[in-house]
């Protein structure tokens, strides 16, 4: 059965670097997501995509955050900057009808 | 804001036991969706009900949807311990994109 995948896992990086979490959705989906789960919250929409473009995103997502597909098959997150309270479980999503299926996670922490 | 906001916040039940979790919301949605989510794991997608719909089945899971009054329960019948995880419903709002709000989950343990 297809499934989202999400590379690294696990990252841990210092504040005030760059990463960049990686994302394979599903190969026939056309709609895409980022989200994140803050240790023991609810977990929190940051941004949607589509046709190679975003089309909404949270008050989360600011200047730090960028998205993008550089090839048919990856979807990214960049954070530019990291901060203590980007540490958090990110979650990449693809849509196929109506459900949106989920990654596995990448879990980041910020020291 | 819309949001989904289930209860009770943590269940504990007998195996074998049926379990069942509400969520209520604010907004008109298009749908409605329930998820699980095992300690530290990603969200595996459970089920979709839409908001014309009024009850889903989907092997022990039953769903139903009350969009007078905004709610919408989950009911996992005959648990297994194998059930022991995190439940978020999610919502996806009328008439705008397809982002999911989520609540904040119950959190279902099954006692052996």
């Amino acid at each position: 059965e297809p499934e989202v995948t999400q590379t690294p896992s696990h990252q841990v990086t210092q504040m005030g670097q760059e990463v960049i979490l990686r994302c394979v959705p599903i190969s026939n989906h056309l709609y895409f997501y980022w989200y994140r789960q803050i240790l023991g919250q609810k977990v929190e929409f940051l941004v949607s995509f589509y046709n190679n473009e975003i089309s909404e995103k949270s008050e989360i997502f600011d200047d730090q955050f960028s998205v993008e597909r550089p090839d048919g098959s990856n979807f990214t997150l960049k954070i530019r900057s990291t901060k203590l309270e980007d540490s958090a479980m990110y979650f990449c999503a693809s849509m196929g009808g109506e459900t949106q299926y989920f990654g596995p996670g990448t879990r980041l922490l910020v020291l | 804001s819309q949001q989904g906001e289930e209860d009770p916040q943590a269940l504990s039940i007998q195996e074998g036991e049926n379990a069942t979790m509400n969520c209520s919301y604010k907004t008109s949605i298009n749908n409605l969706q329930w998820y699980r989510q095992n300690s530290g794991r990603g969200l595996v997608h459970l089920i979709l009900i839409r908001s014309n719909e009024r009850e889903k089945h989907s092997g022990r899971l039953r769903v139903t949807l009350d969009t007078s009054k905004k709610s919408s329960s989950l009911l996992i019948t005959a648990s297994r311990a194998a059930d022991t995880a995190s439940y978020f419903c999610a919502t996806v709002r009328m008439n705008r994109d397809d982002k999911i709000i989520f609540g904040k989950g119950t959190r279902l343990h099954i006692l052996p």
